[in-house]
């Protein structure tokens, strides 16, 4: 089946650290991968997306991501976390089930201490 | 320009009451879909719209479930009978409808059923 997880519902790192949120991916055929964010109080904005070329994509905020074929993987990374990242981010994958959709992980919660 | 709205922001009802929730795309936006977010949890996938296409039902949780787009425009999503689990944020986004599905989301309608 087609999916995309998330695997860490959390996930803490201290404010000037890098930061990584992972996720993984099954489909069939190339993928195309999303990544998304939810603030406190505010609606879902995209972040970033890999559809081909180069491995490393480069987003809004400062952040980025890595498309790992081998691993099926597009983890999100920052080389400095912000407090202001603190928030809820949803890898999603768009899948082809007779027509194109685009499904999402379950999202991870991301907090950044001070 | 102007983004995805939906209204109402906020909807209390009773259980066994009907809803009508409304989502106005962005202009010229070809696809829309709405998702279903409960409290502290991710988006779960309900119906997706792409033109003139038949519409993507496959995430409807139950035949109380229904959805409706006039064209390209403006998406109603209807829940009959509502029921206290129906309780969450619904979501609406729309796309350009290209192959990159990049998605625009609404700031979602909170509904609670008491």
């Amino acid at each position: 089946a087609q999916s995309v997880a998330q695997p860490e519902d959390q996930v803490n790192v201290a404010e000037g650290n890098p930061l990584t949120v992972k996720c993984t991916y099954s489909v069939s055929g190339n993928p195309y991968l999303f990544w998304y964010v939810q603030y406190p109080n505010r609606g879902l904005q995209f972040l970033l997306k890999y559809i081909t070329g180069d491995n490393l994509v480069k987003g809004s905020y400062g952040f980025e991501a890595e498309f790992n074929k081998s691993q099926t993987s597009f983890h999100l990374k920052k080389p400095s976390a912000l407090v202001s990242d603190s928030a809820l981010y949803f890898c999603a994958v768009r899948v082809n089930t007779g027509g194109f959709k685009t499904i999402f992980g379950a999202g991870t919660r991301l907090f950044v201490k001070a | 320009g102007a983004g995805v709205s939906q209204s109402p922001s906020n909807k209390v009802t009773e259980k066994g009451k009907d809803v009508e929730l409304r989502c106005d795309p962005i202009s010229g936006h070809t696809a829309l879909y709405w998702y279903r977010q409960r409290l502290g949890q991710g988006l779960e996938f309900l119906i997706y719209f792409q033109g003139n296409s038949a519409p993507d039902k496959s995430g409807l949780p139950s035949d109380r479930f229904s959805a409706e787009r006039t064209g390209e425009s403006v998406s109603t999503l209807t829940i009959q009978r509502t029921q206290q689990e129906d309780s969450a944020v619904y979501l609406c986004a729309s796309s350009p409808g290209d192959i990159w599905e990049t998605q625009y989301f609404g700031p979602g309608t909170r509904l609670l059923v008491l």
